[in-house]
């Protein structure tokens, strides 16, 4: 298995709902990664984990949580979002966070806060 | 804070031209540059360059990076209406920052049959 699975493929939420996105990877991966994606725009990074811990947090809003439960799992927990919240949320993975042999993208949610 | 530019950012051929498409880096213990394109959802690898003046080749693909510089190049000759899609460069750093992508803002290619 060499792919990065995400779910759901589009989610519409209202501002006042919580949803979560989830990814999953089976390929022993022990670094994983959320980005955010804006129209016409290159991927944003927000958080990385590394080993089920938290590295990187860039500055990201508490309205987007993210949570590690194991090392192939990588959730991003969404509360009280915004209209502008509204893009393409890629995650990714790499066998570590030096990314020797790559970094592998999962095919995104399309979110749209409504 | 670390910039990766690329251009053009936008280029419209047809069927059989070759281009190229450039990506300048500044950034802060760099690691490596990435080449990923991205057609509708997930950027899909290409290549992953670390030494300088080493080129790596896919098929009609070709990509070389100048550390000295602070560039890179990606080639792709004859091309075809299936590279039609967005072309990004993203570096790796080191350090704190240890992990982080950061992107380019994308080449948008067009393959006219």
């Amino acid at each position: 298995d060499t792919e990065v699975t995400q779910t759901p493929k589009h989610l519409v939420m209202g501002m006042t709902n919580k949803k979560s996105l989830k990814c999953e990877q089976h390929m022993g991966h022990r670094a994983m990664y959320w980005y955010k994606q804006k129209a016409k725009k290159p991927p944003e990074l927000m958080f990385v984990y590394s080993y089920e811990k938290l590295s990187i947090n860039e500055s990201v809003p508490s309205r987007f949580s993210p949570e590690c439960p194991n090392s192939s799992l990588l959730n991003l927990h969404l509360h009280a979002l915004q209209p502008e919240d509204s893009a393409l949320y890629l995650c990714a993975s790499s066998q570590d966070r030096a990314g020797i042999y790559g970094y592998t993208f999962g095919s995104g949610t399309r979110l749209t806060v409504v | 804070e670390d910039k990766v530019v690329q251009s053009p950012l936008s280029l419209v051929v047809h069927e059989g031209d070759t281009v190229t498409l450039n990506c300048s880096y500044e950034v802060t213990n760099f690691r490596s540059l990435l080449w990923y394109k991205q057609e509708k959802k997930a950027p899909t690898f290409l290549f992953m360059l670390t030494s300088s003046g080493i080129e790596k080749k896919s098929g009609r693909l070709s990509s070389i990076l100048d550390k000295k510089e602070l560039f890179s190049i990606l080639n792709i000759t004859a091309t075809q209406t299936g590279d039609s899609a967005v072309y990004l460069c993203a570096t790796v750093a080191g350090g704190t920052s240890y992990g982080k992508l950061t992107f380019g803002q994308g080449t948008i290619l067009t393959v006219h049959p």
